[in-house]
């Protein structure tokens, strides 16, 4: 059965802090890894990551892969109280099946 | 609003009702999912369509859930005889899957959801 863990389950920092999200996956025929920011509602796209050791960027987030270890992480810089979100990270078989997502980050951001 | 869309926002239902969901992909979007999310946890997938197709049922979906995407367009999520363990956020996502050389898939963009809440 496919699985994916995501650590820590919830994170405090203060604003101006960086702090780095973990996701390791077990996914059979593993295609692709995706991270996702969920605040009331809808997860938002963030990140797909296909390729082992290239870095993708937006802003001050930014998410690497690596497909022998099995892991990922999701970094964020110079961390503002609009970050504060879940973070979910999903593992997809194929291009075009399901994702398996993990129990989220629970990630706070303190004035 | 070219997103994915989901109605109602929002359902307060008595155990033992049936309720039917609706979602309205992206127009050019070829697959339609559902997942459900409950409290502290990351959505889990329920089923999913390519086109009109279903192609994959989760073995969480219940003989009680049905789905259907007639036209290959809209979604419908029916749950039959409901009951308070239904109360969840059920979740739609559409993607575009073509193929290039192998099959290849855009993200997953999902709607704002329908939170279901059975009494």
């Amino acid at each position: 059965e496919d699985k994916v863990v995501q650590s820590p389950l919830s994170l405090v920092v203060h604003e101006g802090d960086t702090v780095t999200l973990n996701c390791s996956y077990e996914v059979t025929n593993f295609r692709s890894l995706l991270w996702y920011k969920q605040e009331k509602k809808a997860p938002t796209f963030l990140f797909m990551l296909t390729s082992s050791g290239i870095e993708k960027k937006s802003g001050r987030l930014s998410s690497i892969l690596d497909k022998k270890e099995l892991f990922s992480i999701l970094n964020i810089t110079a961390t503002q109280t609009g970050d504060s979100a879940i973070y979910l990270c999903a593992g997809r078989e194929s291009a075009g099946n399901m994702l398996t997502f993990g129990g989220g980050t629970r990630l706070m951001v303190k004035p | 609003d070219t997103g994915v869309s989901q109605n109602p926002r929002h359902k307060i239902t008595k155990r033992g009702q049936n309720v039917t969901f609706r979602c309205d992909p992206i127009s050019e979007h070829n697959r339609l999912y559902w997942y459900r999310q409950t409290l502290g946890q990351g959505p889990e997938f329920l089923t999913y369509f390519q086109n009109e197709a279903q192609l994959e049922k989760s073995r969480l979906l219940s003989d009680r859930f049905s789905a259907e995407r007639p036209k290959g367009s809209f979604s419908t999520l029916e749950i039959q005889r409901t009951e308070q363990g239904d109360s969840a956020m059920y979740l739609c996502a559409s993607s575009l899957v073509w193929w290039a050389g192998g099959a290849r898939g855009s993200p997953l963009h999902f709607g704002n959801g329908t939170r279901l809440t059975v009494t």
